[in-house]
C-alpha cells in the first residue's frame, strides 16, 4: 500500500441496506476524516478521529458512525442507508501534531449511489 | 463554526492571462488555509497552503495571499496553461479546534480557453 487507499471504488446500494466504507493509510498519520462531496456543496466533514481511539463529529454526521482502533484503518459505517447519503465520499489523513504539519491527503474517493 | 464563501463559482480565461479565485472566512480563530486542485473523477490535491503568519507564499506559478484583517484569502495563478483547468477549492482550518477538520469552499470551476 502506498499512501491512503479506499473500498469500494463504486457501490449501488438498496435504500435501508448497511454499508461500510473502507478506508487504509500506511503513513502513519495521526489524523483521518470522512468527507462526501455533493454537487454544487464542495467537500463537507462527516466525522474526524485525531488519533487511534478517538473519534469526533463533523459538519454532516447524521446517518454515519466511525470508529478506529488502529492507526492505520478509519472505516465509515451507514447502518440503513438513505437515497440522501448518495454522493462521493473522501477519506483523507494528515500528519497533525507536534510537527505543525497540517495538510490533508485525500484518498481516491467512493462513489455511492443509493436507491 | 466556520464558513468559508468562494468567488467566482466559474472562472473563464485565455491561455497565458491570469486568474485569481478569491476566498472569505468566517472566523478569525482558523490559521491554516490550503487550496486543492481537482480534475473530474480524481482525488483533490494539495496545490499550496498557507498559515495565518505569513501574508503571501508563492511556489512557481501559483501563489497565495491572505488579509487577516479582512479574513480573505486569494489563489493567484500566473500564465494560465491548459493543464490548470481544474476545479479549485479554498478551505479553513480552525486553530486549536477539536474537529481539525477543514471547512471547504463550494469551489470554482477555471477554465482555460486556448
Amino acid at each position: 500500500i502506498a499512501g491512503i487507499t479506499q473500498a469500494p471504488t463504486s457501490q449501488i446500494l438498496a435504500a435501508g441496506r448497511r454499508m461500510t466504507l473502507r478506508c487504509t493509510q500506511d503513513m502513519r498519520h495521526n489524523a483521518m476524516y470522512w468527507y462526501r462531496q455533493d454537487l454544487g456543496l464542495g467537500l463537507r466533514l462527516i466525522h474526524y478521529s485525531n488519533t487511534a481511539g478517538t473519534t469526533g463529529k463533523g459538519e454532516v454526521p447524521d446517518g454515519y458512525s466511525v470508529s478506529r482502533a488502529n492507526t492505520d484503518d478509519f472505516p465509515l459505517t451507514l447502518a440503513s442507508a438513505v437515497p440522501s447519503q448518495t454522493s462521493v465520499y473522501f477519506c483523507a489523513s494528515s500528519p497533525r501534531g507536534a510537527s505543525g504539519r497540517n495538510e490533508q491527503f485525500f484518498g481516491p474517493g467512493t462513489r455511492l449511489t443509493v436507491l | 463554526g466556520e464558513n468559508v464563501e468562494q468567488h467566482p463559482s466559474t472562472l473563464s480565461v485565455q491561455e497565458g492571462d491570469s486568474a485569481v479565485i478569491k476566498c472569505t472566512y468566517s472566523d478569525s480563530a482558523s490559521n491554516y488555509f490550503p487550496w486543492y486542485k481537482q480534475e473530474l473523477g480524481k482525488r483533490p490535491q494539495l496545490i499550496i497552503d498557507i498559515r495565518s503568519n505569513v501574508g503571501e507564499k508563492k511556489d512557481q506559478r501559483i501563489a497565495v495571499t491572505l488579509n487577516k484583517t479582512a479574513k480573505h484569502f486569494s489563489l493567484h495563478i500566473t500564465e494560465t496553461q491548459p493543464e490548470d483547468s481544474a476545479v479549485y477549492f479554498c478551505a479553513a482550518r480552525l486553530a486549536g479546534g477539536g474537529a481539525d477538520g477543514l471547512t471547504f469552499g463550494k469551489g470554482t470551476h477555471l477554465i482555460i480557453q486556448p
